[in-house]
């Protein structure tokens, strides 16, 4: 199984602030993939297949990597962004998701 | 607009049974894949099974292997998750998620699931 960490754990920015968040799979992987989830909300794909943003998320929002280090990178933060960001693999079964970057507003 | 409601949920006992159903609307679900993701409280995503757009063909994790089985009836555009045996580390949000291959692009809103005497 794949493992994927996730850091930091935890953080917080300040609007206009840039954000990197880290995913590091414990083999390589081919593609990660992104989900964002507020609280009390069910996740929502944010970035698919490394460096595609899902329909309707703010350009300001970019991921890259590839191998076994990936990112999630938000230009400028902004209020509505503060959420918890989760990684996902499935470059072999099963799929896996990282912990999860919970991301604040400062 | 695509659309996933779950339902289902609800507080049983260990050992007992439990059969989660998602409705699916806005697409040709006999078109995709599906899957059941769960996040336990306070926790983050575990997924749980993944069936074929056909129904051919299913995957589980380990954990939960032999005791759930996840069916889908094509007719109805509802995907199902029959959970037996449970145990109290089953407890969790269920999501049923569209799956497009390598990730889930569409979740539902959830069903709660507890386990306890």
């Amino acid at each position: 199984e794949i493992v994927l960490t996730q850091s930091p754990t935890t953080m917080a920015a300040s609007p206009g602030e840039k954000v990197t968040l880290t995913c590091r799979a414990s083999s390589s992987v081919s593609y990660m993939h992104w989900y964002q989830q507020k609280s009390g909300a069910s996740p929502k794909l944010w970035i698919y297949d490394t460096s595609n943003r899902a329909s309707g998320v703010p350009n300001r929002f970019s991921g890259s990597g590839s191998g076994t280090s990936y990112s999630l990178t938000i230009s400028s933060m902004e209020t509505e962004d503060a959420a918890t960001y989760y990684c996902q693999q499935w470059s072999s079964n099963p799929y896996t998701f990282g912990a999860g970057t919970k991301l604040e507003l400062k | 607009e695509v659309q996933l409601v779950e339902s289902g949920g609800g507080l049983v006992q260990p050992g007992r049974s439990l059969k989660l159903s998602c409705a699916a609307s806005g697409f040709t679900f006999s078109n995709y894949g599906m899957a059941w993701v769960r996040q336990a409280p306070t926790k983050g995503l575990e997924w749980v099974a993944t069936i074929s757009y056909d129904g051919s063909s299913t995957y589980y994790r380990d954990s939960v292997k032999g005791r759930f089985t996840i069916s889908r009836d094509n007719a109805k555009s509802t995907l199902y998750l029959q959970m037996d045996s449970l145990r109290s580390e089953d407890t969790a949000t269920y999501y049923c998620a569209r799956r497009k291959l390598r990730y889930f692009d569409y979740w539902g809103q959830g069903v709660m699931v507890t386990v306890s005497s």
